[in-house]
């Protein structure tokens, strides 16, 4: 079984800093990926970036980057200089690549960014 | 790429009536999933199709959920005898190729109230 945990409820940035969500997973796979989406108040979810188990390097993609601590199994989300259009809901997510390819979400954290 | 569409966006019916929700994926993607989302949750796992194949059902689909995809291009779910505990956000997703790195893009959703 697999499991994602988010143990920030909520996070509050101002404008222009940057900020790290906290995602730890729990899987007895080898190989799997790792997402983070992003879901504003219009409830459409929106995919940010991915990572893959065996990827030797940290993705990005524009202004996000995923920490990537595999002994840790830890994926944290960091997101730059902030934009008062990052506020939304922040899910990680996970997907064996054993099995079919479902998602394994967590609570997520709601971020605030304010001016 | 129009994105994934889903109908309706919003649908309120009383308890015991009967539901069917539509999912229109992206055009040239095999692989379609559907999810639930409560309040204060991630989403959940439900079903998933690739091409008309339904090869995946979670726990979580009683025997009142139904789900096609019957030519393998969009699909519907339809809740019977709905309950109080239904009233939910019904999410559809859909990815294409062979690589289990492709992202899923989601729809807009579909939030069921039950009266």
């Amino acid at each position: 079984a697999q499991k994602i945990t988010q143990t920030q409820p909520g996070m509050f940035v101002q404008e222009k800093e940057a900020v790290t969500l906290d995602c730890t997973y729990d899987t007895s796979d080898q190989s799997y990926g790792l997402f983070w989406y992003k879901q504003p108040s219009s409830g459409e979810m929106i995919f940010l970036i991915y990572q893959g188990s065996y990827d030797e390097q940290n993705a990005t993609e524009g202004r996000y980057s995923l920490n990537f601590q595999k002994a840790r199994k830890s994926a944290n989300l960091v997101i730059s200089a902030s934009q008062l259009g990052d506020s939304a809901m922040y899910f990680c997510a996970m997907r064996s690549n054993s099995g079919y390819s479902t998602l394994t979400f967590g609570k997520g954290t709601m971020l605030l960014v304010s001016p | 790429d129009t994105g994934v569409s889903q109908d309706p966006r919003h649908k309120i019916t009383k308890r015991g009536q009967n539901v069917t929700f539509r999912c229109d994926p992206i055009s040239e993607h095999n692989r379609l999933y559907w999810y639930r989302q409560t309040l204060g949750q991630g989403p959940e796992f439900l079903t998933y199709f690739q091409n008309e194949a339904q090869l995946e059902k979670s726990r979580l689909l009683s025997d009142r959920f139904s789900a096609e995809r019957p030519k393998g291009s969009f699909s519907t779910l339809e809740i019977q005898r709905t309950e109080q505990g239904d009233s939910a956000m019904y999410l559809c997703a859909s990815s294409g190729g062979d690589d289990s790195n492709q992202p899923q893009h989601f729809g807009d959703g579909t939030r069921l109230s039950i009266l």
